[in-house]
């Protein structure tokens, strides 16, 4: 059974408008987050992340929000890059676990 | 970067043979991953290890083995190569989960092939 769930596997968007990535999960005892982006014949790369007190987190273009009741975040990219072009992964872990459980991934692609 | 390296980059293997991957770390953290990509299945994960010689079973452990005798070496075992193990491999590391957000920092994987 699916526990963290990215229902988009490719989202494609132009250069300069706003990016939204969904993810929902379905355990409510996850209570961190996290965004991981990968590029092509490179591992993931640790984006933002957020804990269950918050229901934002910021950090330049990238800002995640955290909707406990509908079990839902999303990350925001504002404006979009063609750098940002990648796949984007949604993790979640019960806080102090050592494992994270990630979704399937989205890919974006930013078009100049 | 993180100092977390993985080698061999790229294997080619015929079904049956066994294989071992590793992974290298400078960082000095305390907890070491493997994780299997593949297609529609996002990042996968095979085994971890909580300490030297302290290992466990993730998610899809079957036909994998690991090993940790060095604080900066993490191991995995293919015992017997099949062809449903081709898929690209990623090592990662996190200094300690415990109230924290088990932020994990990951090597640039191995693409292995099994024909």
């Amino acid at each position: 059974d699916q526990q963290v769930k990215q229902n988009s596997p490719s989202l494609s968007v132009q250069e300069g408008r706003i990016s939204i990535l969904n993810c929902d999960y379905t355990n409510s005892m996850f209570d961190y987050f996290l965004w991981y982006k990968k590029y092509p014949a490179e591992g993931p790369t640790f984006l933002i992340s957020i804990s269950s007190i918050k229901d934002k987190n910021e950090d330049g273009r990238f800002t995640v929000f955290l909707n406990k009741s509908a079990k839902h975040l999303s990350l925001h990219i504002v404006p979009s890059q063609p750098g940002d072009s990648a796949v984007y992964f949604c993790a979640a872990s019960v806080g102090g676990s050592e494992k994270l459980v990630f979704g399937k991934g989205t890919k974006l692609t930013v078009n100049p | 970067d993180a100092g977390i390296t993985q080698s061999p980059r790229h294997k080619v293997t015929e079904t049956g043979t066994p294989v071992t991957l590793r992974c290298h770390q400078t960082e000095n953290h305390r907890y070491m991953y493997w994780y299997r990509q593949d297609p529609g299945h996002g990042l996968r994960l095979i085994h971890y290890s909580y300490g030297v010689k302290d290992t466990d079973k993730g998610e899809v452990s079957d036909g994998y083995s690991v090993s940790r005798s060095k604080t900066e070496d993490f191991l995995l075992t293919l015992e017997s190569a099949t062809s449903s193990q081709t898929s690209v491999y990623f090592c990662a590391i996190s200094q300690s989960p415990s109230g924290s957000f088990n932020e994990q920092y990951f090597g640039p994987g191995t693409r292995l092939t099994v024909t």
